[in-house]
Formats: C-alpha cells, sequence, structure tokens
C-alpha cells in the first residue's frame, strides 16, 4: 500500500529539548516536504527536498532542519522547540510524473 | 511574495443545500489542486486543474479554473453529511512551488 508515515503521531515536551519527527514514504518519491498547519492559516510549508542530499526552505523554515539523507526519509529537527511551534506537523511525497501530493497522518506537537 | 485566499473560511449547511468555496492567487498560476481534510484527517488529493477556464466534475463536485488562472472554485451540489471537511486549494507556480489556502471547512446539518 503506498503510503507516508509520520511518528510520533503525538508529542508533549518543554522548551528547549530537542526533537526529530520522522517521515518515510514507500512509493520512490523525489519530492518530499514539511507543513505547519495551523488554524486559520491553513498549511504552511516548513522545508522541502527536491531529492536525495537537496533540499530547499519552505516559507517557514524557521527553528527548523531537516536532511535527505535517503530518498525515502525526510525527518524534520527542532534543535530548540518553543511553544510558538506547537503545531499539527504534515510530511508528503509528490513524484516527478505526478502532481498528487501524498500526505502523512499528521505529528501534532505541543511545546510548553 | 505569492498569496494564496480562499473565501469563506467557515460555511454552515443544511444537508441538501449546495456550497461553493473560492480561491484567488496574487500570481498567475500554472496549475491549481484541490484537497479535502476531514476532522481529525490529513489532506487528500482531489483534482488538479491546468487549462485556462477548465471544468471538471466528479460526482457533485464541480471545478473551475478562472480564464485569467488566478482564481478557482469548488462547488458541491445537494451537500451530503460525508462532505464535511475543510477544502483546501493549493496554487502551483512550478514544481517545487506550492502555496496552500487558508481552507474552507464546511459543516452539513443534518
Amino acid at each position: 500500500e503506498a503510503q507516508v508515515t509520520q511518528n510520533p503521531r503525538y508529542l508533549i515536551t518543554v522548551t528547549g529539548k530537542k526533537l526529530t519527527v520522522t517521515c518515510s514514504q514507500n512509493m520512490n518519491h523525489e519530492y518530499m516536504s514539511w507543513y505547519r498547519q495551523d488554524p486559520g492559516l491553513g498549511l504552511r510549508q516548513i522545508y522541502y527536498s527536491m531529492n536525495v542530499e537537496v533540499t530547499d526552505k519552505g516559507d517557514v523554515p524557521e527553528g527548523y532542519k531537516v536532511s535527505r539523507k535517503e530518498k525515502r526519509n525526510f525527518p524534520l529537527i527542532l534543535e530548540s522547540p518553543s511553544p510558538n511551534q506547537t503545531s499539527l506537523y504534515f510530511c508528503a511525497s509528490l513524484g516527478v510524473s505526478s502532481y498528487e501530493q501524498y500526505f502523512g497522518p499528521g505529528t501534532r506537537l505541543t511545546v510548553t | 511574495g505569492q498569496q494564496v485566499m480562499q473565501i469563506p473560511q467557515y460555511q454552515h449547511v443544511q444537508e441538501g443545500e449546495d456550497f461553493t468555496t473560492y480561491c484567488n492567487s496574487s500570481t498567475t498560476l500554472s496549475n491549481i489542486q484541490w484537497y479535502k481534510q476531514r476532522p481529525g484527517g490529513h489532506p487528500v488529493f482531489l483534482i488538479q486543474l491546468v487549462k485556462s477556464g477548465e471544468v471538471k466534475k466528479q460526482k457533485r463536485l464541480t471545478f473551475q479554473f478562472g480564464e485569467a488562472k488566478k482564481n478557482s472554485s469548488l462547488h458541491i451540489t445537494a451537500t451530503q453529511t460525508t462532505d464535511v471537511g475543510t477544502y483546501f486549494c493549493a496554487g502551483q507556480t512550478s514544481y517545487d512551488k506550492v502555496i496552500f489556502g487558508p481552507g474552507t471547512s464546511l459543516s452539513v446539518i443534518p
């Protein structure tokens, strides 16, 4: 089954404690992306990657890092989380011959 | 920078009534996509429109892309409770640049 998986699905943490949200896709997609979703603001792109070892900033990259060492994985790293990073995060992937983004189930992060 | 707006933000309809959400981009788009997100779920792709003036139908859903390729609409005829969710448009200007609108949240009263 074609899918994008994210872990963890829920996370409550404290300010300053480094965390990583994993994302993996099994569709051999080149393009992967991270979004955050906040009420009234829709989905805002954090970072994206066109292929292995290629990453670029989206619209709201501050406070986040990503890496793309393998085609299937695209982890999101928060080195020093702050309360304003409390949000719902989605990972998505897309193939070069397609236009349909496949989204993961989401990770709800709360930073206290 | 590029912006994609959607109206209305919320819409409450009686089951059986029609529903329309409108999407406007500040710049000309190469294509526009529509996604649906059920409560507690993740966005799911519905359709892509590419051509100026294009109209596509999926059962009770009708999607339109404006002549200037800067606006789009989604119309649902005779809403059902299964239509509940948030509908997002996403405007694309290049392969790596997709901007999502803020979404329209639809509630259907049985």
